[in-house]
């Protein structure tokens, strides 16, 4: 089963504009993290948002906003004000484990193409 | 504070060969992670290593291994190279803390001829 869905292949969002990514998790374990990271085309991960599963409050860094729904197991990423450098693949990950044997280990889904158009 | 280098950033080898990457994490980091991308089988987890110590490891054949230094550098390395290696290795790296965030390196581009 997959554990991280992203079922937009890819989506399209006119400059200036909001925009939301979604993802969605399958865990059993109670304490985990998710990640949002952006790839431009040079290939670089580039780290965005990032929400632990015990987190009271949705996490915001700048334009990007995380909308996390944890009955819903989703966590979705919200982009303001789209800008044209946003164009990029971007993936939602997940780390479980609250015994510290999974720190380092993420488990992406398969990316969202985003492009922005002027 | 620098970021994550790896180095080489472009590679191309011939099949049945051997090769080595190298990834320095951000200063302080003592985790260093590594993933291999593909179009077809997307981010997966190669291994994790903490305080030299393999600490967590994805579903790769023996022919991958790595090891990390006293320094927290690691490197990767891949004997007898099939054309299905071709990929994007990624190396990040964090505290090694429950809540740290990774960081990403730039990526070795790996061609196998």
């Amino acid at each position: 089963a997959q554990k991280i869905t992203q079922t937009q292949p890819g989506m399209f969002v006119q400059e200036k504009e909001a925009v939301t990514l979604d993802c969605t998790y399958d865990t059993s374990d109670p304490s985990y993290g998710l990640f949002w990271y952006k790839q431009p085309s040079s290939g670089e991960m580039i780290f965005l948002i990032y929400q632990g599963s015990y987190d009271q409050q949705n996490a915001t860094e700048g334009r990007y906003s995380l909308n996390f729904q944890k009955a819903r197991k989703s966590a979705n990423l919200v982009i303001s004000a789209s800008q044209l450098g946003d164009s990029a693949m971007y993936f939602c990950a997940m780390r479980e484990g609250a015994g510290g044997t999974s720190y380092g280990k993420l488990t992406f889904g398969q990316g969202t193409i985003l492009t922005v158009h002027p | 504070k620098a970021g994550v280098t790896q180095t080489p950033r472009y590679l191309i080898k011939t099949r049945g060969q051997q090769v080595t990457l190298s990834c320095s994490p951000i200063s302080g980091h003592r985790s260093v992670s590594w993933y291999q991308q593909t179009p077809g089988q997307g981010l997966q987890f190669l291994f994790e290593y903490f305080s030299e110590t393999q600490r967590n490891k994805g579903n790769f054949p023996g022919r991958f291994s790595g090891r990390q230094f006293s320094n927290s550098r690691s490197e990767m390395n891949v004997s007898t190279l099939e054309l299905g290696d071709s990929a994007l290795y990624l190396c990040a790296s964090s505290l090694g803390l429950r809540s740290g965030e990774q960081f990403f390196g730039p990526g070795t581009r790996l061609t196998v001829l």
